[in-house]
């Protein structure tokens, strides 16, 4: 199966600092990424959505300005949580996929905590 | 869009067959069923997906009604390691634009 790496799988940072989070797929190009976000015993809730080279789409109620995505690459996109905040706390997953790609690719989540 | 339900909790007894629920009644005609399983503070991982015919693989078996509008997935011999969150997931896929629609999931509980 393909391979995904996410990284870091867990940040801690204080109140109003940035945070990155990188998702590279390994064995195939990305033509599109998913960002998730999962608060405890919930379901994935889906942030944006991002195809190369373009600009993300923000799911309602996620601020564009806030979760900054980039997906430059066909292998890599980031997140950045900018100014975060404890309410910003959550276990974020990148799911990337391609064109050609029947099953669904899921990153190992990154644990953030904001104090 | 298509909105998945399921119920929140199951068990199974170990090595019965564990039965999951998914209802998905406004799919529409070219989107995917997928099944995912999450164990606590990790990615999700594939299980087995399908459009109208029903799939089999070595982990689970798909069972897609004939309308569509529900679904439901067999783990054949539950065991420990099955516990885990498993949500049902409806994907649409066309022209390079993808929508991936998560269920709320069932805890399954696999008992000794």
């Amino acid at each position: 199966g393909a391979v995904v790496s996410q990284h870091p799988s867990r940040v801690i940072c204080k109140s109003g600092t940035s945070v990155k989070i990188e998702c590279r797929s390994l064995d195939f190009q990305a033509t599109t990424m998913f960002w998730y976000r999962q608060f405890p015993k919930q379901s994935l809730m889906l942030m944006a959505t991002s195809n190369e080279g373009s600009k993300a789409t923000y799911e309602q109620g996620v601020e564009k300005d806030k979760f900054l995505i980039n997906h430059a690459s066909l292998t890599l996109s980031t997140l950045t949580v900018t100014s975060a905040h404890p309410e910003d706390s959550s276990f974020y997953i990148c799911s990337p996929t391609g064109a050609t790609n029947e099953k669904l690719f899921f990153g190992s989540g990154t644990q953030l905590s904001v104090l | 869009d298509a909105k998945t339900t399921q119920p929140p909790s199951m068990d199974c007894a170990e090595g019965r067959a564990a039965n999951l629920p998914c209802n998905h009644s406004t799919i529409s005609g070219n989107e995917y069923v997928y099944w995912y399983r999450q164990i606590h503070s990790q990615g999700p991982q594939y299980i087995i997906h399908g459009l109208k015919n029903n799939e089999t693989n070595e982990m689970a078996s798909l069972i897609i009604t004939e309308d569509r509008k529900s679904s439901t997935l067999i783990l054949p011999h539950a065991t420990l390691r099955d516990t885990a969150v498993y949500y049902c997931i409806v994907r649409f896929d066309s022209g390079g634009y993808q929508k991936v629609t998560f269920g709320t999931g069932t805890k399954l509980q696999v008992i000794p």
